[in-house]
Parts: structure tokens; sequence; C-alpha cells
């Protein structure tokens, strides 16, 4: 069965300081993509990356990393220099073979002044 | 504004009534998605179209549930007599296609059984 565990309930940080999000999944599919969405205050989920399996590349844009690691079935995401702007709940998503997404639990990150 | 909308954002009612959310997809796509979220959870699928077709209903998705998508457009979702368990945020998300197509979602409605 495919499943996604994000094992980080609630983060807190600092203004202007590095925060990574942890993403783990479990799939027996051999070719497969993994994506984050993020989820601010005002509800409305917003896609943020899409990776697949054949590409182990980190992914940058902007003050967002995306770190995807088959080996230990990670696809972990760090935003550098983290602004208040970024506080909002953090979904890591596995597509089953049928498209529909399975969700982590999501990560709250807060963001203070 | 081309993206997903749904309608009312907001629902209130009293447990035993029936509700009807509607869903507008982007309009090209023919992907679209029903979630339902509960506080502290991420989105659980409930079902999806291909097109005007239900292809895959979750165990989610009790005898009081139903969706249609005619002429392939927007959607509805009906919850017959309703329960205070279906309490929730229902989201609905479309594609252009099944994975690895992303799916854009919707503002959600926040259900609120009585």
């Amino acid at each position: 069965a495919q499943k996604v565990t994000q094992a980080q309930t609630e983060i807190s940080v600092v203004e202007k300081e590095d925060v990574t999000l942890d993403c783990v999944y479990e799939t027996r599919d051999t070719t497969y993509y993994l994506f984050w969405y993020k989820q601010p205050p005002s509800g409305e989920l917003v896609f943020l990356i899409r990776r697949n399996s054949f590409d182990e590349q980190n992914e940058i844009s902007g003050r967002y990393s995306w770190n995807f690691q088959k080996s230990t079935s990670s696809f972990n995401f760090t935003i550098t220099a983290s602004q208040v702007v970024d506080s909002a709940v953090y979904f890591c998503a596995l597509p089953s073979n049928t498209g529909k997404l399975i969700f982590g639990q999501g990560t709250t990150l807060q963001v203070k002044p | 504004d081309t993206g997903v909308s749904q309608d009312p954002r907001h629902k209130i009612t009293k447990r035993g009534q029936n509700v009807t959310f509607r869903c507008d997809p982007i309009s090209e796509h023919n992907r679209l998605y029903w979630y339902r979220q509960t506080l502290g959870q991420g989105p659980e699928f409930l079902t999806y179209f291909q097109n005007e077709a239900q292809l895959e209903k979750s165990r989610l998705l009790s005898d009081r549930f139903s969706a249609e998508r005619p002429k392939g457009s927007f959607s509805t979702l009906e919850i017959q007599r309703t329960e205070q368990g279906d309490s929730a945020m229902y989201l609905c998300a479309s594609s252009l296609g099944g994975s690895p197509y992303e799916q854009y979602f919707g503002p959600g409605t926040r259900l609120t059984v009585t």
C-alpha cells in the first residue's frame, strides 16, 4: 500500500532561519511522482513542486529547495531564510496509479518575526 | 480568474438535512477530484471523474454521498441525511489527466453539521 509520513506535526522558527520539512513515503511502484503543496491560513492548497522517481537531483526555486533520496524513500523540503509569509501547513503527496493523491498528515510551520 | 471555484464556501446545516456542493474546474481539465479534510489532517480522497465518468470511489464515500459531473464540466457532491461526523472541509481539484499531472485545488467548502 502507498503511504506518506510527515513525522513533524509542528515546527516553529524565527524569521531568517532555515527549516527543513521531512517527508517519507512508501510505494511498490518503480516509477512514481511526488508532490509538495502549501496550505496557507486562507485554506486553499497551492501546488509547489512535482518530482519523478528518475530524477534525484536536488531542485531549487528561490528560497525553496527539495532533496529527493530514493535510497531512504525521502523527499524533504527546505526553506532558506524563512519569512513570516511562509507560515502555513505543508503537505507531501504521492499519486496512486489512478491519479488520486495520498497526502501525509502535514507539517504546520510557524515563522515568527 | 480561471482557477477552480467552489460554491458555497461555507455551509451550516442541521443534522439530517441534505446538502449539495458545486465545483467548477479549470476549463480544459478533464479530471476532477473530490477530497475531504478534517482539522489537523491531510486531505483524503473521496472520488474522481474523467470527463463525465466516475472512475473511482473511496470507501469513505458512504451511500449517503453521491457525486455527479454531467457533461464533463462542473461537478456536484451531495450528502443526504447529514451527520455531525460529516463536518469537514470538502475540497475539489482538477487536472489535465492522471499522474503525473499536478492537481489544482479550489478554496473548499466548509461544512458544519449542528
